[in-house]
């Protein structure tokens, strides 16, 4: 049992690319989101399913898509990375909601340069 | 706006005294979830308690225990017998109207042998 899983761990990109974040669960959990953490601040929410095929805007999303075609992976694109986006992202999973315990990925630091 | 504050950047103890994270949020709602989620270094967001606002008694688990005060809207963790394991950064998150996580800040946590 993998649990929630990212990768690549670390990514370093030049502004102007694109790239997708991988995250992928095991345990048949409906919500999944990505969030990004940065220095002196809790993490913030970038998107979020709900199930496959649904998708939703979370406190940031500029910048960021989702998609949600299988209730196991859940990848994240940066259309055009920006030296903004440098972050450490996290992908969540819950049972149900984030009203449930999340479990966590164990993060891709980002670096845009 | 729904805001979550952790007043203490940063704590430090020594092993097995009992230190007290705190935290207090901002919302209009009456049901909600509140959880302290702990960051090690390895960056691992691990889930360390959950409580339900309708629910009056503070949860435990195992040497972790909150004191949840609904109409002071505070909730803070208190950490008994502190092991050098227990250093981390820890965060106070809660859940939204909209079922979204919010989060705090983060409190570092240094367990002294």
């Amino acid at each position: 049992n993998a649990g929630v899983t990212q990768t690549p761990k670390f990514q370093v990109l030049k502004t102007g690319q694109s790239m997708t974040l991988q995250c992928a669960q095991d345990m048949n959990h409906e919500y999944m989101s990505w969030y990004r953490q940065d220095p002196g601040m809790g993490l913030r929410l970038i998107h979020y399913s709900v199930g496959a095929g649904i998708t939703d805007q979370g406190e940031v999303p500029n910048g960021y898509n989702v998609s949600r075609s299988t209730t196991e992976d859940f990848p994240l694109r940066l259309l055009s990375a920006a030296p903004s986006q440098t972050s450490v992202y996290f992908c969540a999973s819950s049972r149900d909601y984030s009203t449930d315990t999340q479990y966590f990925g164990p993060g891709t630091r980002l670096t845009v340069l | 706006a729904q805001t979550v504050t952790q007043s203490q950047p940063e704590m430090s103890v020594q092993e097995a005294e009992t230190v007290t994270l705190s935290c207090t949020y901002d919302t209009s709602e009456n049901n909600y979830y509140l959880f302290w989620y702990k960051q090690p270094p390895s960056r691992q967001m691990i889930l360390v308690i959950r409580q339900e606002a309708y629910k009056q008694q503070n949860a435990t688990e195992n040497r972790f225990s909150v004191n949840f005060q609904k109409a002071a809207k505070s909730f803070s963790l208190k950490i008994s017998d502190s092991q050098l394991g227990d250093t981390a950064m820890y965060f106070c998150a809660f859940t939204d109207s909209n079922y979204q996580l919010i989060w705090g800040a983060g409190t570092k946590l240094i367990i002294k042998p």
